[in-house]
């Protein structure tokens, strides 16, 4: 089963626009790790953002901004204001880390190509 | 300051050849990972190190694929036979540990293309 779902495969804005890129996960572990990462063109993944299970306080940084919800089990992200050079594919990933887990290996989503035009 | 390097950035090669990717990791990183892309994918967990000793290799699709890193820096993944299938973007990554919460810092990836 899929661990990571991404459900939108590709979202186009136009600038300034807000934008939010879904994700959703499923483990059964109890302490876990959330990650989102951007690979721009050039191909090179980004790290954004980590969260742990035990901290469901959103956070925003900057234009950025994530909303964790266990009830869901889902860890959305949000930017404000889109700018051109948000465009890039935008992957949302977990780590678990319960007993017999694998230290620090990511699952990451297929990915959401987003693009913002001029 | 140094980030993860892997060489080639892009390799050619013929079904059934054999094909090394290098990956040198940031300085003083103790955890080692290599991931497969495939076109419209994630990344997918292929090997974890710990220091020199594969701790998973779990992802690692079939007997063909083999990676080594006999001094705890550089790794090298080894791809024998290679298929058609096995076209993908092979990414590294490394972290200050294994630890779950350790961010990973990932290079640019090797491009191979099987014909």
């Amino acid at each position: 089963a899929q661990k990571v779902t991404q459900a939108q495969t590709e979202i186009s804005v136009v600038e300034k626009e807000d934008v939010t890129l879904d994700c959703v996960y499923e483990t059964r572990d109890t302490t876990y790790y959330l990650f989102w990462y951007k690979q721009p063109p050039s191909g090179e993944l980004v790290f954004l953002i980590r969260r742990n299970s035990f901290d469901e306080q959103n956070e925003i940084s900057g234009r950025y901004s994530w909303n964790f919800q266990k009830s869901t089990s889902s860890f959305n992200f949000t930017i404000t204001a889109s700018q051109v050079v948000d465009s890039a594919v935008y992957f949302c990933a977990l780590s678990e880390a319960n007993r017999g887990s694998t230290l620090g290996r990511l699952y990451f989503g297929r990915g959401t190509q987003l693009t913002v035009w001029p | 300051g140094a980030g993860v390097s892997q060489t080639p950035s892009n390799k050619v090669t013929e079904k059934g050849k054999y094909v090394e990717l290098r990956c040198d990791p940031i300085s003083g990183h103790t955890a080692l990972y290599w991931y497969r892309q495939s076109l419209g994918q994630g990344p997918e967990f292929l090997i974890y190190f710990q220091g020199t000793g594969a701790a998973d290799d779990s992802g690692l699709p079939n007997d063909r694929f083999f990676a080594v890193r006999p001094e705890g820096s550089v790794s090298t993944l080894k791809i024998q036979r290679t298929e058609r299938g096995d076209s993908a973007v092979y990414l590294c990554a490394s972290s200050l540990g294994g630890g779950r919460a350790n961010e990973q810092f990932f290079g640019p990836g090797t491009r191979l293309t099987v014909l």
